[in-house]
């Protein structure tokens, strides 16, 4: 089983800053099968990146994914207000079929 | 526009079996070849994938829990069900159902609201 750890924990940062978030794999993820999430409180998660670099639809263009391998990054070029929330990367494997996720980045506003 | 929709009881005693209901509105999950998903996530913690059914029935479950759950789909009611059997407090959580954008895409693009399970005596 792939083991995704998440650093930071909390981000402290302000609007207008950027930010970039790290999640990184025990073992190399297949064929770049690792997304991103954005979760705001008392709400589902709401998918941002898949395939480690592409956005999923309605996504503006301040959140970008790169990596590969087991080495994978969230950037938010300029945070805006909305942007304050948990961060969750989220990895498949084919067999046996198994999703995990990290455990998370917050990000705070300093 | 697609929409899922938990529901279900919100308190389960030790020990019994938690039953979860996920109604699809906007697709048929009978169409698309999807795997329809559940997963959880405990107060104040990360996400944990439980497991997944298409329209055939053909399911996959999270190992760590594959002894106690079953996920079954009803196509005549456009809905998938989530049973957790030997329920303890480590299963206090919200239950999401969600289903993947596209048949090839293993990621969870569209989730129900979720619902809070607690398990209490």
């Amino acid at each position: 089983e792939i083991v995704l750890t998440q650093s930071p924990g909390t981000l402290s940062l302000s609007p207008g800053e950027r930010a970039t978030l790290s999640c990184r794999a025990s073992q190399s993820v297949t064929s770049n099968f690792l997304a991103w999430y954005q979760q705001k409180p008392g709400q589902a998660p709401r998918l941002l990146i898949y395939g480690a670099s592409s956005r999923a639809t309605g996504i503006p263009d301040r959140f970008s994914g790169s990596g590969s391998g087991t080495d994978f990054a969230l950037t938010i070029s300029r945070l805006e207000p909305e942007d304050f929330a948990v961060y969750y990367c989220q990895q498949f494997e084919r067999s046996p079929t198994l999703y995990t996720f990290g455990l998370g980045t917050k990000l705070e506003i300093k | 526009q697609l929409q899922l929709q938990e529901s279900g009881p919100g308190l389960e005693r030790p020990s019994e079996t938690l039953s979860l209901t996920c109604t699809v509105s906007g697709d048929s999950i009978s169409s698309g070849g999807f795997y329809w998903g559940w997963i959880r996530q405990p107060p104040g913690k990360g996400l944990e994938w439980i497991g997944s059914v298409d329209y055939r029935g053909d399911t996959y479950y999270n190992p760590s829990l594959k002894s106690r759950v079953a996920i079954f789909v009803d196509t005549s009611r456009n809905q998938f069900s989530l049973k957790l059997s030997s329920v303890t407090a480590a299963d206090t959580a919200v239950y999401y159902c969600a289903r993947p954008g596209t048949v090839s895409t293993p990621t969870f693009d569209y989730w129900g609201q979720g619902t809070l399970v607690t398990v209490s005596s």
